[in-house]
């Protein structure tokens, strides 16, 4: 199985902050990488796909990159409705695997 | 506008088995653009890849749980199904529907989301 690792476990951050966050894939897994927001009691919201490909809807202000192993999603300004936790995902085989979350907070 | 819908009980018996279905609205099932799947997520924890199912019926389920899992569709309804057998405290969980859209390499990424449904196994 493809171990997905995530760096921070959480952050705090201010409002206009530009914030990273990181994720290591334990093998290489291309670019079928994901990156979900998951908001207090909601289910996840599906952000970015093929690494840095947005979906539709979501704002530009998210960004992602990498490829291979090292990804990074990037909010340029964040803002209280960022409050979330944010997990990446491979889906370069199965069994499809999770990062263990981000929690990103105001300070 | 698409939308997934999780129904099934919230609470369940130890060894019982776990049925939950995902109504699909505002797209087909047997499209062979999509496959569909069932993520979990225990309170408090990360996401879990439970199995994934394709329109023509094919599966493939997380490792630790194969034994365990059974997915089917159907197409008639616009449904897709999950059972989980020999249930313990340790699969109460928030069980989630989702679409996975394929690209033209046939990878599959998850593109949206049921609201989710709880399901406590107590006795």
């Amino acid at each position: 199985d493809i171990q997905m690792t995530q760096s921070p476990s959480s952050l705090s951050a201010s409002v206009g902050d530009r914030v990273t966050i990181t994720c290591r894939a334990s093998q290489g897994i291309s670019k079928y990488l994901a990156w979900f927001q998951q908001k207090p009691g909601n289910a996840p919201k599906s952000l970015i796909y093929g690494a840095s490909s947005l979906e539709s809807g979501v704002p530009s202000k998210f960004s992602g990159s990498g490829s291979g192993t090292d990804f990074t999603l990037t909010i340029s300004s964040l803002q209280p409705e960022d409050v979330a936790t944010y997990y990446c995902q491979q889906y370069n085989s199965y069994p499809l695997t999770f990062g263990g979350g981000t929690k990103v907070e105001i300070k | 506008q698409l939308q997934l819908q999780e129904s099934g009980p919230g609470l369940v018996r130890p060894s019982e088995t776990l049925s939950l279905t995902c109504t699909v609205s505002g797209a087909s099932i047997s499209s062979t653009s999509y496959s569909w799947a069932w993520i979990r997520q225990p309170p408090g924890k990360g996401l879990e890849w439970v199995g994934t199912i394709s329109y023509s019926g094919s599966t493939s389920y997380n490792p630790p749980l194969n034994s365990r899992v059974t997915m089917s569709v159907d197409t008639s309804e616009n449904q897709f199904s999950l059972k989980l057998s020999s249930l313990t405290a340790a699969d109460t969980a928030v069980f989630y529907c989702a679409r996975l859209r394929h690209d033209f390499r046939n990878y599959v990424t998850i593109d949206s989301w049921g609201q989710g449904t709880l399901v406590t196994v107590s006795s």
